[in-house]
């Protein structure tokens, strides 16, 4: 398997613009997490999906963030309009739905907004 | 809420040399625990995990684990740091929705030739 699977891998915007970020998890896995690394933070979970449902989406920083998975193979994380404080490193993972299993990660998406 | 504390914000050894990063945990059942290692402009790499049973756990590269219960921690060690371990560190546990992993602030490794 390829594993995650994140594009773009770099993404440079002006601010106010729309932003989409795009995954492909790991085939028979059925949880995708979002995740978001700054300096300032670290790492923060925005969206948790399970069987392509959003479960939690209460670190989904505002109303600009929105995320979606259409089917089991795909999921996007759009910012609608983008500002600088947006610019991060963007990760997405999947996993098996169980505590115990780890969570494999994609190489994510650095995202600078100017 | 459970959370997960990095002591160590950026640590530097000499190659060649033992290592051990430090991870407390605060969790109200025994936890799942994790450490993972993030190279420069990659992501998440998984090297070692403890569920239950040994304490003492064995990873890749060569690195190992231990949980302690009494010290709520999980530091990982490596008896020889190899210069391609210089790296950023992190301990994980399992969050408050269990289904979501808990990062600690992480822990940058630099090695000295």
């Amino acid at each position: 398997d390829a594993g995650v699977i994140q594009s773009p891998r770099h993404e440079v915007t002006e601010m106010g613009q729309e932003v989409t970020l795009r995954c492909k998890p790991i085939s028979g896995h059925n949880s995708l997490f979002w995740y978001r690394q700054t300096m300032m933070r670290g790492l923060e979970l925005l969206i948790y999906f399970n069987n392509n449902v959003p479960i939690d989406d209460s670190g989904m920083p505002e109303d600009r963030f929105s995320a979606k998975m259409p089917n089991a193979s795909f999921s996007t994380l759009k910012i609608q309009p983008s500002e600088p404080r947006d610019s991060a490193v963007y990760f997405c993972a999947s996993s098996f739905p169980d505590s115990g299993t780890e969570a494999f990660f994609g190489q994510g998406t650095r995202l600078t907004v100017v | 809420a459970q959370s997960v504390t990095q002591p160590d914000i950026h640590i530097t050894v000499s190659e060649g040399a033992s290592l051990e990063l430090r991870c407390n945990y605060s969790y109200g059942a025994t936890p799942y625990l994790f450490w993972y290692v993030q190279s420069p402009g990659q992501g998440l790499q998984l090297l070692l995990k403890y569920f239950s049973g040994d304490t003492l756990v064995q990873g890749i590269k060569g690195f190992e684990a231990e949980f302690k219960r009494s010290q709520s921690s999980f530091n990982l060690r490596k008896p020889s740091v190899h210069w391609s371990d210089a790296a950023e560190y992190f301990c994980a546990a399992p969050g408050a929705g269990s289904y979501q992993l808990t990062f600690g602030k992480g822990t940058k490794l630099s090695v000295i030739p």
